[in-house]
């Protein structure tokens, strides 16, 4: 089965510092694809990045970075220059091929409050 | 254009009730995907459609039925209510095989 867990339920920065927000993996998939989502009050799932399992490289959006491990099935999100407008919840996801449709299985998120 | 739109934005029922939910995707999306995400939790994948066919479906008791009509929106119907259906209800759009979903801002849902 695959599984997606988040350690850290809450965390927190002060504006313009950087933070890591961890996430690991249980799959025996070969073939799959990493996703960090954002949630902010509106509810609204939004994308901040996306890592295919077969990439080497971490994928970065402007100031979202992923280090993905893909023999230790980990997969963090570093925020640099923290804004207020990061404070959401924040999910990592997992999604993998499963006949004829892709499945997607989060983790239970974290939250994160960046402080003025 | 407009976004993955979700209606209503709450509801509340009673046990046993019945409920629709609805969701019109992102124009030219013919992939519509219906997840619950209870409080305190990650989202579960309910039921997955294209072009008017189910093509998965989660873990979920046959209370719970869905439908894609010929304009790729989307129902999601639960019967006989439970307390513990009481969750956000989200629908994500796509095109067919891509890895980007988009979301709409989802139904709460609370049953009494």
């Amino acid at each position: 089965a695959q599984t997606v867990t988040q350690s850290q339920p809450e965390m927190s920065v002060q504006e313009a510092e950087t933070v890591t927000l961890s996430c690991t993996y249980d799959t025996s998939e070969n073939n799959y694809y990493l996703f960090w989502y954002k949630q902010p009050p509106s509810r609204q799932m939004i994308l901040v990045i996306r890592q295919e399992a077969y990439k080497q490289q971490n994928a970065t959006e402007n100031r979202f970075s992923v280090n993905f491990q893909k023999a230790a099935k980990s997969f963090s999100l570093k925020i640099s220059d923290s804004q207020l407008g990061d404070t959401a919840m924040y999910f990592c996801a997992f999604m993998y091929n499963a006949g004829n449709n892709r499945k997607l299985i989060w983790g239970l998120g974290t939250s994160l409050a960046v402080n003025p | 254009d407009a976004g993955v739109t979700q209606s209503p934005t709450h509801l509340i029922k009673t046990r046993g009730q019945h409920v629709t939910l609805r969701c019109s995707p992102i124009s030219g999306h013919k992939s519509v995907s219906w997840y619950q995400q209870v409080l305190g939790q990650g989202p579960q994948f309910i039921f997955q459609y294209y072009e008017k066919e189910e093509r998965g479906r989660g873990n979920f008791p046959d209370r719970f039925s869905a439908r894609q009509f010929p304009n790729y929106s989307s129902e999601l119907n639960v019967n006989a209510l439970l307390l513990g259906d009481s969750a956000l209800y989200l629908c994500a759009s796509s095109l067919e095989g891509a890895l980007h979903l988009f979301f709409g801002s989802g139904t709460q849902l609370s049953v009494l």
